[in-house]
Parts: structure tokens; sequence; C-alpha cells
């Protein structure tokens, strides 16, 4: 199992804005994941976030609009930039442990007015 | 590319009812399975999992065989209860790669 952690658990911005959202896990992982669940939709996978180089991105999502950082190997951030309601989402990291399981947190719930 | 589709739900037992959500995938080689659960207000948690042909995952009384000539991983559960009401997730990922494919969800509710 693990532990991860995500801040804020929820926001409700105003469009135009940007919105970072933290995430911190328990244990050192070399790979952490952010996904998008817009509502009631699956999630489908935003970026890989490993540490010490570039996310590297899912087609459809750009680094423009969705900056990653990755400064140690317990930390990520996402950033949601010049927000529209279409970004009005759930966002979920994840890290992977032992290969093949990945462990999620809680989510962010954005709404974008 | 690679893909999971599920059955559509919502679907609602009633509580000690049997419990099958179909699951089947597409995908070249032997991907691994896994069943995420989501309940009301909470991330995902994963609840079960098998990595090749003919394995059992388990868990919580939920159960889902690898099946590779029918290309499917079915959630069963033989008596539901209420507390299993939440979005269950069929996904897969590819031997080699990191990125889950999920299915769509589906929402399982259980009256009392």
């Amino acid at each position: 199992s693990a532990v991860i952690s995500q801040k804020p658990s929820r926001d409700i911005c105003q469009r135009g804005t940007s919105l970072t959202i933290q995430c911190q896990v328990d244990s050192q992982v070399t790979m952490m994941f952010w996904y998008r669940q817009q509502p009631g939709q699956s999630l489908t996978l935003i970026a890989t976030a490993n540490q010490g180089s570039e996310a590297t991105y899912e087609s459809g999502f750009v680094i423009d609009k969705f900056p990653i950082s990755r400064p140690n190997l317990t930390f990520s951030t996402l950033t949601v930039s010049n927000m529209s309601p279409e970004d009005s989402s759930i966002y979920l990291c994840s890290e992977e442990i032992a290969g093949s399981v990945q462990f999620f947190g809680p989510g962010t719930r954005l709404t974008v007015l | 590319g690679d893909s999971v589709t599920q059955m559509e739900g919502p679907v609602t037992l009633s509580e000690e009812a049997f419990l099958t959500i179909n699951c089947t995938y597409t995908a070249t080689g032997y991907p691994s399975l896994f069943w995420y659960v989501q309940y009301p207000g909470e991330g995902l948690q994963l609840l079960l999992k098998a990595t090749k042909a003919d394995d059992k995952g388990s868990n919580k009384g939920f159960e889902a065989t690898y099946r590779k000539e029918t290309t499917s991983f079915h959630l069963e559960k033989g008596s539901v209860q209420v507390s299993d009401s939440a979005v269950y997730f069929c996904a897969l990922r590819h031997q080699g790669a990191q990125k889950l494919v999920f299915g769509q969800g589906t929402r399982l509710t259980i009256n009392p």
C-alpha cells in the first residue's frame, strides 16, 4: 500500500487563472503519474513525471497547459494553466510500486467558472 | 491501441445479490489487468489484480479471473453489501509500459 496526499482537495477557480496541485507520497518512487477524470468519465493519463527529467506527456496534453514539476522522489506538482470550464475535472496523482501496481491519491476536484 | 470496455451502468442490486461486472480488453501480448474501486468522495483504490492468463485476483470477497481466450476480466462477488456501492474501473497495463488504460467505469448501487 501507499500513503498519497494531494492539496488542495477541491477548488473553485475563475476562467483564465491557473491552479497548482501538489502531490506528496510517503516513499521514494521513480515514477509519478497525473490523471484527469472528467465528470462522469474514466481516467485519462496526462503525463508521467520522472525525477530529474522532463515529464512525458500523452497525446492531447501539452506542457504549456499542464506544466509539471518533480523536484524530488516524494513530491510532484501539476499546474492547470489558463483555465476554462472544460478543465473542470478531478485530477489524481499516482505512484508506481513494485513495478506493476499504481496507487492513487484522493484527487483534487477542480471547478472552473 | 489498447482499450478496455466495461458493461454500462448504472447497476442496481439488492443486498446479498450476486454481482457480475463485465470487462473485456483489447491489447497485444499479455497485459496486467486490474480492478479499481472509487467510493463516494474518495480516490481510486486497487481492489485486485492479475498479471498472467488464468490468474485469479481476489480481495474483500470480490474475484476476477484473467481469461486470455476471451480477453476478459469480469468482476464477481457472491453476496454484495450496501457498503460495496461505488464506481468500479477495469484497467490494463501493457507489458513494458507504465500507463494504465481504464474502462469507462461502472456505477454500482446496492439497496438494503
